[in-house]
């Protein structure tokens, strides 16, 4: 069984910028999560896709945005970077039988100069 | 929101030592996980513990849901056992969101 994978592991990017992030779920999982951390921080609830519809979402802006695949894979687009975008990006995917319980990705570590 | 609070912030133990890591949340929940995030930023997950007590070798975690609480114990810590160690639970809800507390931050000392 294959864990939670993210790419790429490491992002710089210019403000003013877009960027795409990709997570490929756990096998079997069809519920992926996308959280930002920044810096000393607690990682923070971006939103969440199940069946590729949204399925909530926290207290981020409209220019964060994202996809889920009918292979349960997704994608977190982020545009008009901002200095304060700079963080690691996580995704967690979880099994529907189980669906609390989820597991994160190694992250993406994007950074904006 | 639901809110997180974890203590102490920051731990330094010897080698072989005993800890309690402390997880306080504000209203009843439906998951609380424990993870220890290693310094290249990987979230292990450690325990799903919503209620009642688990044991996974040298650590294991109690919450008591009805008070709003849960420790995770390290017992005869290792250098390797460092690192942030997070708290986060779900409220309940239409999606399984965690939130996270800021984390407790483990130095083991050789």
């Amino acid at each position: 069984e294959t864990g939670v994978t993210q790419s790429p592991t490491h992002l710089i990017k210019t403000r003013g910028q877009q960027v795409t992030l990709r997570c490929s779920s756990q096998s079997g999982h069809n519920t992926v999560s996308w959280y930002q951390q920044a810096l000393g921080q607690g990682p923070q609830f971006i939103f969440q896709y199940y069946r590729e519809e949204e399925n909530g979402r926290g207290n981020f802006p409209p220019r964060f945005s994202g996809l889920q695949f009918p292979n349960y894979s997704s994608e977190l687009n982020v545009n008009a970077l901002e200095l304060d975008d700079s963080a690691l990006y996580l995704c967690a995917s979880s099994p529907r039988t189980r669906v609390n319980t989820q597991y994160f990705g190694p992250g993406t570590r994007l950074t904006v100069l | 929101g639901i809110q997180v609070e974890q203590s102490p912030p920051d731990l330094i133990l010897q080698e072989g030592a005993n800890s309690t890591l402390r997880c306080n949340f504000s209203d009843s929940v439906n998951n609380l996980q424990w993870f220890h995030q290693n310094p290249w930023g990987q979230l292990i997950n450690l325990f799903y513990i919503p209620s009642g007590t688990k044991q996974n070798g040298r650590l294991s975690a109690t919450t008591v849901a009805t008070e709003r609480y849960s420790l995770l114990y390290i017992s005869s810590s290792q250098t390797t056992d460092s690192g942030v160690y997070f708290c986060a639970v779900d409220g309940g809800g239409a999606n399984s969101k965690l939130t996270f507390g800021k984390g407790i931050t483990l130095s083991v000392r050789p």
